[in-house]
């Protein structure tokens, strides 16, 4: 099946520092990615919609400028987490929507922890 | 974006089969059903994905009754690697984007 692969699997930081993460889609391309993130014992929560060649759809409350989404090509999607902070230590994970035969299922990277000191 | 709600928890024995149930009584004509599953630190992993009435696959079964407002996972024999999170969404393919809204998901403990 189609694979979706963030790196790095975790990273810390220091308070201030500007963090960025990695999501690939191996074997197929994702004009759309979706990117979550997760605190402990809660559910996904989805912050944003990532669109190839065009700005990423915010999902309300989420800082647009916070947490900077580049979508280069149809294989790549980037987030950057700007000035981190301890409360933005989180579990982030990627999505794609697969194409072809597997159009309709949401593809997960096995994601990524941030910790900020 | 239709909502969905699950217990929060469930316990099971190994061998047992496990039905978990979720409602989505604003499901929309184009939304389909999909089941994830989540293990600690991880991303979460598709179990199956259905439209109405019965899908079977290698690892579960999901049952959709015809005004599709709610669907029950079916996981047959569960084993202690089964104990993990589930998570029902719905949403269309490729309405609202094709975007996933996860609700808070089912905590599922096999115990031995």
């Amino acid at each position: 099946g189609a694979v979706v692969s963030q790196h790095p699997s975790w990273v810390i930081c220091k308070s201030g520092t500007s963090v960025k993460i990695e999501c690939r889609s191996l074997d197929f391309q994702a004009t759309t990615m979706f990117w979550y993130r997760q605190f402990p014992k809660q559910s996904l929560m989805l912050m944003a919609t990532s669109n190839e060649g065009s700005k990423a759809t915010y999902e309300q409350g989420v800082e647009k400028d916070k947490f900077l989404i580049n979508h280069a090509s149809l294989t790549l999607s980037t987030l950057t987490v700007t000035s981190a902070h301890p409360e933005d230590s989180s579990f982030y994970i990627c999505s794609a929507r697969g194409t072809g035969a597997n159009t309709g299922e949401l593809f997960f990277g096995e994601g990524s922890r941030l910790t900020v000191l | 974006l239709a909502k969905t709600t699950q217990p929060i928890s469930m316990d099971s024995y190994e061998g047992q089969e496990v039905n978990i149930t979720c409602s989505h009584n604003n499901i929309a004509t184009n939304d389909y059903i999909t089941w994830y599953q989540q293990f600690p630190s991880q991303g979460p992993r598709f179990i199956i994905q259905g439209y109405k009435t019965k899908v079977t696959n290698e690892v579960a079964s999901l049952f959709i009754p015809a005004d599709r407002k709610s669907s029950t996972l079916s996981l047959p024999r569960v084993s202690l690697s089964d104990t993990a999170v589930y998570y029902c969404l719905v949403g269309g393919i490729y309405n609202q984007g094709g975007k996933l809204i996860f609700g808070q998901g089912t905590e599922l403990s096999v115990k031995p």
